[in-house]
């Protein structure tokens, strides 16, 4: 599987548009690169999930460049809610049910 | 749809003692993994059972083991508790993707 680096913090203002880059330099071409979102004492929650290019939902848009080696998490007008740790990872779905969780980034949102 | 629960929510234990979790996927999901974070390691995973059997296993000893039954409802026990198994203790199950897994609350372990 994939090692992912990405910045350990990230401080933010209400209503700011946040992004969060993950490197993945030796993604392989089955890779899917997905996004988790994990509050203090509670399980991590799928945000978004994507292979090339741009994929938006009702929570963030995800971009990644067509070498595919980084992707960037956007999360627009953030508010004091979006406070949490966002995990990058990357992974086949073929890999069954076994996720590697790097350090995450911690977001802070201010007001 | 229910998500997925775990029981009990805080276990307090001590070294030596043996534990056991319990987790109810969501109904139709057949697979289950389960993952101990601790502030130290972060998220690691512990293992996956998909229709009864373990499928993938982390790098743990082998007092952490687990099961699935036919409903696909899965249990993980530890054995002789040593400090260190100390952690919030998250199962997830999904129905085929298995990069987008639903995670229940967790069962906080906290061994004496």
């Amino acid at each position: 599987l994939a090692k992912t680096t990405q910045p350990i913090s990230m401080d933010s203002y209400e209503g700011q548009e946040v992004n969060i880059t993950c490197s993945h330099n030796n993604i392989a071409t089955n890779d899917y690169i997905t996004w988790y979102q994990q509050f203090p004492s509670q399980g991590p929650r799928f945000i978004i999930q994507g292979y090339k290019t741009k994929v938006t939902n009702e929570v963030a848009s995800l971009f990644i460049p067509a070498d595919r080696k980084s992707s960037t998490l956007s999360l627009p007008r953030v508010s004091l809610s979006d406070t949490a740790v966002y995990y990058c990872l990357v992974g086949g779905s073929g890999n069954t049910g076994k996720l590697i969780f790097g350090q995450g980034t911690t977001l802070q949102v201010k007001p | 749809k229910a998500g997925v629960t775990q029981t009990p929510r805080y276990l307090i234990k001590t070294r030596g003692q043996q534990v056991t979790l319990s987790c109810s996927p969501i109904s139709g999901h057949r697979s289950v993994s389960w993952y101990q974070q601790t502030p130290g390691q972060g998220l690691q995973f512990l293992f996956e059972y998909f229709s009864e059997t373990q499928r993938n296993k982390g790098n743990f000893p082998g007092r952490f083991s687990g099961r699935q039954f036919s409903n696909s409802r899965s249990e993980m026990n530890v054995s002789t508790l040593e400090l260190g198994d100390s952690a919030l203790y998250l199962c997830a199950s999904s129905w085929g993707d298995y990069n987008e897994q639903f995670f229940g609350p967790g069962t906080r372990l906290t061994v004496l």
